[in-house]
């Protein structure tokens, strides 16, 4: 059975980077688009982006703060850096695999950062 | 980016009620749309892909359809698991883009 597990610092500071790590275990991520997605206290969800195991990236124009992702496949882990945060970015953040058909019906537990000093 | 908008936004509902939640797109998606559950605390649960297709292990009770720009969500007899929060998702253009969220709350 697939699942996910994201981890990272709970806490960052304003104009920092947030860095988060998504792991896979039970299955490889090679063949699959990862993405991002998180979700601020009381709003609704929102797709951060999305990677495929061969590292193509296709991120959401709507975000304020720059975002890189990666995928280190002999470790089985998919990352997130968003660079400059401020507090519009404190969120709970989630990966989630995709289906053949893009459908993302595989979703981690979710981690929640919050940015402040 | 396309606009997913659901209604009602809350909603009251006793156990085995029938209840039916509502999300516009602002453009045609064809079914390229998911529903999802989510209570306090929890990450999303898929529901529904494809507008009407039941994701595994969800109960038959669950049940989606519409297209184009219209699209329902019912649950044929609430059960006392159902009271959550439920979101629509539109998989036709990136960026991908949810609905603002329909709470479910027990009567």
């Amino acid at each position: 059975q697939v699942q996910l597990q994201e981890s990272g610092p709970g806490l960052v500071k304003p104009s920092e980077t947030l860095s988060l790590t998504c792991t896979v275990s039970g299955g490889s991520i090679i063949g699959y688009y990862w993405s991002w997605f998180r979700q601020p206290p009381g709003k609704r969800l929102e797709w951060i982006g999305y990677i495929y195991s061969s590292g193509n990236t296709n991120y959401n124009p709507s975000l304020k703060s720059p975002v890189t992702m990666s995928v280190d496949t002999s470790a089985d882990q998919v990352s997130l850096k968003v660079t400059s945060v401020t507090a519009a970015d404190t969120a709970v953040y989630y990966c989630a695999r995709a289906t053949n058909n893009g459908w993302y019906l595989l979703w981690g537990q979710g981690t929640l950062v919050t940015v402040s000093s | 980016d396309i606009q997913m908008t659901q209604s009602p936004s809350s909603l009251s509902a006793s156990v085995g009620d029938r209840v039916t939640i509502t999300c516009r797109a602002s453009q045609d998606i064809s079914n390229y749309l998911a529903w999802f559950q989510q209570t306090p605390g929890k990450a999303p649960k898929a529901l529904i892909y494809a507008a009407s297709i039941l994701q595994s292990g969800v109960p038959s009770r669950f049940s989606g359809s519409g297209s184009g720009t219209d699209f329902t969500l019912t649950i044929a007899s609430l059960q006392p698991e159902d009271f959550a929060t439920y979101y629509c998702q539109q998989f036709r253009r990136y960026p991908l883009t949810f609905g603002q969220g329909t709470r479910l709350d027990i009567k």
